[in-house]
């Protein structure tokens, strides 16, 4: 299957400080990009669609202005957290569909984020 | 509001015999259906997909689809100590690449 990866693995930082996740597709070119959010034992929460070359689609209650995204190239989005709580501590995950247009989505190996 | 439903178990199912994942949707209109699984703490790994209805097989694992019923499970045959993780059904349109994701049934296979 298509290859995905995501940087850093895992962070730990301190409240009010940023946090840039990077997610790249490495076999294939992915206009779009989702990125998703999960809490212990609890399901995949969809934060934003990432689109190459516009502004982001975030979902409903996803704060636009504290999970900054930028889908800098074909290959390459970017979640930034910006000035980071404890609360914001969670397993973020991208994801991003194959050509195929059926929708097979190939996920990251995800980013865990704990914010002290 | 679309939804998918899935029990969120835990599913237990002794090592050998067979695994049964039941996954139900609210929009008629679906048309793609996957499965994943998921380790814990790890990201989700696609399984299997299907679009028509019926069975479709891969190794141990067969997905099946129902689209009158709007109903899609996934059995694993000869279960393994290994297959134990959370299993999410996710559904799609053609052409547009986002899926809506259940809330995953964690399957325990207990040697």
């Amino acid at each position: 299957g298509a290859v995905v990866s995501q940087h850093p693995s895992r962070v730990i930082c301190k409240s009010g400080t940023s946090v840039k996740i990077e997610c790249r597709s490495l076999d294939f070119q992915a206009t779009t990009m989702f990125w998703y959010r999960q809490f212990p034992k609890q399901s995949l929460m969809l934060m934003a669609t990432s689109n190459e070359g516009s502004k982001a689609t975030y979902e409903q209650g996803v704060e636009k202005d504290k999970f900054l995204i930028n889908h800098a190239s074909l290959t390459l989005s970017t979640l930034t957290v910006t000035s980071a709580h404890p609360e914001d501590s969670s397993f973020y995950i991208c994801s991003a569909p194959t050509s195929t247009g059926a929708g097979e989505q190939f996920f990251g190996p995800g980013t865990r984020l704990t914010v002290l | 509001q679309k939804e998918v439903e899935q029990n969120s178990g835990p599913l237990s199912v002794p090592e050998g015999a067979i695994a049964s994942l039941n996954c139900t949707y609210s929009d008629r209109g679906s048309q793609s259906f996957f499965w994943y699984r998921q380790y814990s703490g790890k990201s989700p790994e696609l399984i299997m997909f299907i679009y028509s209805n019926g069975d479709k097989e891969d190794g141990r694992f067969t997905a099946q689809l129902n689209k009158a019923s709007q109903y899609v499970s996934l059995l694993i045959r000869d279960s393994q100590p290994s297959d134990s993780a959370t299993y999410l059904c996710a559904v799609g349109f053609f052409g547009n690449e986002k899926l809506t994701f259940g809330t995953g049934t964690r399957l325990t296979i207990i040697p």
